[in-house]
């Protein structure tokens, strides 16, 4: 069946450490994305990459990294300059062409240790 | 520029009502506009709208986006405590990086018996 994978479910870090945050899909989509949500919150965009070797920054990029080597592929490392990474990290991939919904992982919950 | 704002932000109401969820939206490289529920983890997609005045309708669930007055509705109606979620509205803008999706902070929708 294709979807898209993000793991692990939940994760945690100590303090001053990067971790990384795996999201897999086998839909053959082009577009990838990352979202961090907090309690009592909507979806923020973190990053997001149309093309393997080419991403953009979101709205929150400031403390996390991204790499696009492969089409299926799209990791999140959340580095020590997040100050306040505690939260859930939900991972998207959407068809090329705008007339398609974009699927979702089943997130990662991230807590600062 | 590409923002989406959602209202109210949350709501309850009892079983069988009839509820309205708004989504406003920037115009500048408007694409398209989608719906989601989010229960517990990952949202679930209910529409996708690109054409104004074409009402999309899913059982008790409906929608409609207005491109001149730049929104979209949900209407869900008979609702049931099963309806209880966050409804996330979700616009895709074209950016130089590609289509970007962007989401408004959600309505957390209450229904009790």
């Amino acid at each position: 069946d294709g979807g898209i994978t993000q793991s692990p479910k939940y994760l945690f870090r100590k303090e001053g450490q990067n971790v990384t945050l795996s999201c897999e899909q086998n839909l053959n989509h082009d577009a990838m994305y990352w979202y961090r949500q907090d309690p009592g919150q909507g979806l923020r965009l973190i990053y997001y990459s149309q093309i393997v070797n080419d991403f953009q920054k979101g709205d929150i990029a400031e403390g996390y990294s991204v790499s696009r080597e492969k089409k299926e592929s799209f990791p999140l490392t959340v580095t020590s300059a997040q100050k306040n990474p505690t939260a859930f990290y939900l991972c998207a991939s959407t068809a090329r062409t705008v007339r398609n919904e974009a699927f979702f992982g089943q997130g990662t919950r991230l807590t600062v240790v | 520029e590409d923002k989406v704002v959602q209202s109210p932000l949350s709501l309850v109401v009892h079983e069988g009502d009839t509820v309205t969820l708004n989504c406003s939206y920037e115009v500048t490289n408007f694409r398209s506009l989608l719906w989601y529920k989010q229960e517990k983890k990952a949202p679930t997609f209910l529409f996708m709208l690109t054409s104004s005045g074409i009402e999309k309708k899913s059982g008790r669930l409906s929608s409609i986006l207005d491109k001149k007055e730049l929104f979209s509705i949900l209407n869900i109606t008979a609702t049931q405590t099963g309806d209880s979620a966050v409804y996330l509205c979700a616009g895709t803008f074209l950016t130089g990086g590609g289509n970007k999706l962007t989401f408004g902070t959600g309505t957390q929708l209450k229904v009790e018996l």
